[in-house]
């Protein structure tokens, strides 16, 4: 049974810090991995789809790696902003079906 | 602009009274998904469906109920049987190469 690790679960971090976030799964027979952002009381929405034959993808400030023979993810965050303060999560989706599987999430705060 | 609308975004329920949230995308996407999230806690799957008359039980899907008579619409009923249905409820569709897209989310509470 696939399942998806998130560490640390809350971060704490000053303005201008680079940061990177984990997501670990059990199982390397993975379509794709998406990592998400949250917003208090809001729906989540898409920061990166890596799939299966990439191994990582950018956009901005963030770039996400896919390690599948390791099981891990990583969010790369640079010169973090108040603004990035949110939860993070990443889902992974299995090979052959449509079932996403999710992590418990990252609570960044990002100081001013 | 395309998107997944629900409504309502907050609902209030007494016990004993079935409640339907409602699930509206205009993305022309196949698969739509019905989420349940708790304080604390990841995201659980209640049901999805690949196609229009066709859904599937997700991991926690005891006391809900879902249709896909349509493409572009996937509601979500919370029956009486559901014990403890507060929550966050997300509803959200996957394209082609299955990059999953969320609603904005309907708080459901039980008085």
């Amino acid at each position: 049974k696939q399942e998806v690790t998130q560490i640390p679960a809350a971060l704490s971090v000053p303005e201008g810090e680079n940061l990177v976030l984990n997501c670990s799964f059990t199982d390397s027979a993975i379509y794709n991995l998406q990592w998400f952002r949250q917003d208090p009381g809001k729906g989540l929405t898409s920061l990166l789809l890596i799939q299966s034959s990439q191994r990582e993808q950018t956009s901005g400030r963030l770039n996400a790696s896919l390690d599948k023979s390791s099981g891990r993810s990583t969010l790369y965050i640079a010169a973090s902003q108040p603004g990035d303060s949110a939860t993070y999560l990443c889902a992974v989706v299995k090979r052959g079906t449509y079932k996403y599987i999710f992590g418990t999430g990252t609570r960044l705060k990002v100081l001013a | 602009d395309g998107g997944i609308t629900q409504s309502p975004k907050y609902l209030f329920r007494k016990e004993g009274q079935n409640v339907t949230l409602s699930c509206e995308q205009n993305l022309n996407h196949d698969a739509m998904y019905w989420y349940r999230q708790d304080p604390g806690q990841g995201l659980r799957l209640i049901y999805y469906s690949q196609i229009v008359n066709d859904f599937q039980k997700g991991d926690i899907a005891e006391g809900y109920s879902v249709s896909r008579e349509k493409k572009e619409s996937f509601p979500l009923t919370v029956t009486s049987a559901q014990k403890n249905p507060t929550a966050f409820y997300l509803c959200a569709s996957t394209d082609g190469v299955r990059e999953l897209f969320f609603g904005e989310g309907s708080r459901l509470t039980v008085l």
